[in-house]
């Protein structure tokens, strides 16, 4: 079964800095692109970028290029989100989430994670 | 970016009625859409796919349709659990989400 567990939520104050993980199981970590999705409350998704984990090939939005680092350890079936310095308008919930099998670099998501609540307050 | 906008962005229905919602690109996008399902508190889960192709374990009720521009998600007969938020998505380039459609109960 494909499963992706995110870490727990968290809070933050600004100028600080975070990195959440996203833990695959159930499938071959290095062959599927795995991104993340940013949802502020009470609003829409956003696709922030996305990371192959075989090679860490990795794309952004051109939204959040600059803002935040996507990487992946691939020896413990995990991908990250982090940020160097933390903005209150950083506060959303943020999930984790697989492409299918399929050569494609952009592509949608069959799976996701539960999602990781990151609140950014002083 | 491709810009994909929803319409409408909420509408009330009552169970067993057909519910149609439409997602036009601001270019074409040759069928690279995804139809996702979020109810609160929940992660999405995708629904369909290359704009018409079901994914495995979605309720046939759910179809969808479109080319070019313009794509539509039809739930042919809404069920209680279907009131939920709706998003398209585009992956024919840097994919970006419609606003969503929230669907609740008439």
């Amino acid at each position: 079964e494909v499963q992706l567990v995110q870490s727990g939520a968290e809070v933050k104050k600004p100028g600080e800095s975070l990195k959440i993980s996203c833990k695959g199981s159930g499938y071959s970590f290095t062959s599927y692109w795995i991104g993340w999705v940013r949802q502020m409350p009470g609003k829409g998704l956003e696709w922030m970028g996305i990371i192959y984990p075989g090679d860490s090939d990795t794309r952004y939005s051109p939204s959040f290029q600059g803002q935040v680092t996507i990487s992946a350890d691939k020896s413990i079936s995990t991908a990250y989100l982090q940020w160097s310095s933390l903005k209150a308008s950083d506060t959303a919930m943020y999930y984790c989430a697989r492409h299918p099998a399929t050569v494609t670099t952009f592509d949608y998501f069959d799976y996701w994670g539960q999602g990781t609540l990151v609140t950014v307050s002083s | 970016d491709i810009q994909m906008t929803q319409s409408p962005s909420s509408l009330s229905a009552s169970v067993g009625d057909r519910v149609t919602i439409t997602c036009r690109a601001s270019q074409g996008i040759s069928n690279s859409l995804a139809w996702y399902q979020q109810k609160p508190g929940k992660a999405p889960k995708l629904l369909l796919y290359a704009a018409s192709r079901l994914e495995s374990g979605v309720p046939s009720r759910f179809s969808g349709s479109g080319s070019g521009t313009d794509y539509t998600l039809t739930i042919s007969s809404l069920q209680p659990e279907d009131f939920a938020t709706y998003y398209c998505q585009q992956y024919y380039s840097t994919p970006t989400f419609g606003q969503g459609t929230k669907v609740e109960i008439k």
